[in-house]
Parts: C-alpha cells; sequence; structure tokens
C-alpha cells in the first residue's frame, strides 16, 4: 500500500499558485519524497524530491515540515498544460541504489482552469 | 541524452495471442523497471533489473509473463495467452543507481485484448 495520502482533485486558476498537499506521517528517516506527474495517456514525469531540506528545481518547489510527516509541491505559476495527476510517493534513495520499486497511490488530479 | 522509449505505443491482439513489448532505457542506466497501470489507478509494479540480474517480481506478475534484459540493456516483456484482464498501460522506467536512483518512465505500450 502507498505510504502517503493526497486529495483525490484540485482546481487551480491560471496563472496561480498550485499547491499540492501530501500527508506521510509513517515516512523512516531514510525515506526521500518524490513527486510524480502524469498527463493524461502519457507515462509518469518526474519533478522533484527531497529529504529534509526545501528544494528547487525548473518545474516546483517543495516545501518538506520540519517532523517530515508532510510536504507541499508549489507550481508557482500553474498553467493549462500543468493539468495531471500528481503522486507524492516515498522512497528509500541512496547512491549506490535503494529498494527497487516506486509504490503509487491514486494521486491528486489538479485541474488548472482559465 | 535521448529518454527512455518504448515500443510499440499501441497493441490490439486478441484473447490467447502472445505479445512483447521492447523497453530501451535512457543510455548507461543500469536499472529498468516494469510497472502495469489499469484506467483510474496508479501504475503498479511488476519487475525491475539491475543490470541483466532480475532482481524482484511482483505477485502480479504471473507465470504467463515473462521479462528478459539479456545484455543489460534493452528490455522486452512478453505476455502468453493473453487474457482480457491483461489490457492496461504498460509502463517502462530506468535508473542509475550511482545517483540518487531517480525512475524516469517512458511513454508506455498501451494494450488492448479483445
Amino acid at each position: 500500500d502507498a505510504k502517503t495520502t493526497q486529495p483525490p482533485s484540485m482546481d487551480c486558476a491560471e496563472g496561480r499558485a498550485a499547491n499540492l498537499p501530501c500527508n506521510h506521517s509513517t515516512i523512516s528517516g531514510n525515506e526521500y519524497v518524490y513527486w510524480y506527474r502524469q498527463i493524461h495517456s502519457q507515462g509518469p514525469q518526474y519533478i522533484i524530491h527531497g529529504l529534509k531540506n526545501n528544494e528547487t528545481n525548473e518545474m516546483a518547489s517543495l516545501i518538506i515540515t520540519e517532523d517530515r510527516k508532510s510536504s507541499t509541491l508549489i507550481l508557482p505559476h500553474a498553467t493549462l498544460r500543468d493539468t495531471a495527476v500528481y503522486y507524492c510517493i516515498v522512497r528509500v534513495a541512496s547512491h549506490g541504489g535503494s529498494q527497487g520499486n516506486l509504490i503509487f497511490g491514486k494521486g491528486t488530479k489538479l485541474s488548472v482552469k482559465p | 541524452d535521448t529518454g527512455v522509449s518504448q515500443d510499440p505505443r499501441h497493441k490490439i491482439t486478441k484473447r490467447g495471442q502472445n505479445v512483447t513489448f521492447r523497453c530501451d532505457p535512457i543510455s548507461e542506466h543500469n536499472r529498468l523497471y516494469w510497472y502495469r497501470q489499469t484506467l483510474g489507478q496508479g501504475p503498479e509494479f511488476l519487475t525491475y533489473f539491475q543490470n541483466e540480474a532480475q532482481l524482484e517480481k511482483s505477485r502480479l506478475l504471473s507465470d504467463r509473463f515473462s521479462a528478459e534484459r539479456p545484455k543489460g540493456s534493452f528490455s522486452t516483456l512478453e505476455i502468453q495467452r493473453t487474457e482480457q484482464g491483461d489490457s492496461a498501460m504498460y509502463l517502462c522506467a530506468s535508473s542509475q543507481t550511482r545517483d540518487t536512483d531517480t525512475q524516469y518512465f517512458g511513454p508506455g505500450t498501451r494494450l488492448t485484448v479483445l
């Protein structure tokens, strides 16, 4: 079973920030938080991951609470092309390899509206 | 750097036929994963390889399914005696254990069994 809880759906206005929450209250100290998204009929796309510090890349920002029991993915200026299902996944990751598979839940369906 | 590629993108077959899918990972990625995704669900892990060794298989991988990665590069997934329940999107992903083992997905092969 997935170790994360996400709302099933969210709406966001085009041009506004989209804040997608994720709860992972049983996360272990060596588990990272990963975010992927899946646009209809395409393969999942990697967005970002983090351990305990906040992370930012060209796609998004990841804010992880101090107790690491929850996180928020932020898309700073959502566009219609950001409409997708967003998956939050916790996973051990380290140099030299880790457990193999990703365990996906049902994710959050984000709808960006004009 | 090209991404993960999968072939074919779509396959329609009749029940009882055998089908084979191919995945080409990102160059120099030593791990390769197969997932299956049915409508409305997140991807589910099937199996993964590190180089040419198959390290883990899910209970979802029945004896009608077989996967190979003979030279540690591309992989094939074969389904024998297909059933209507095999209709799904089959996703391939690859990663490099020298990094944080982040998985990057291909576009998937959509299988329809009539």
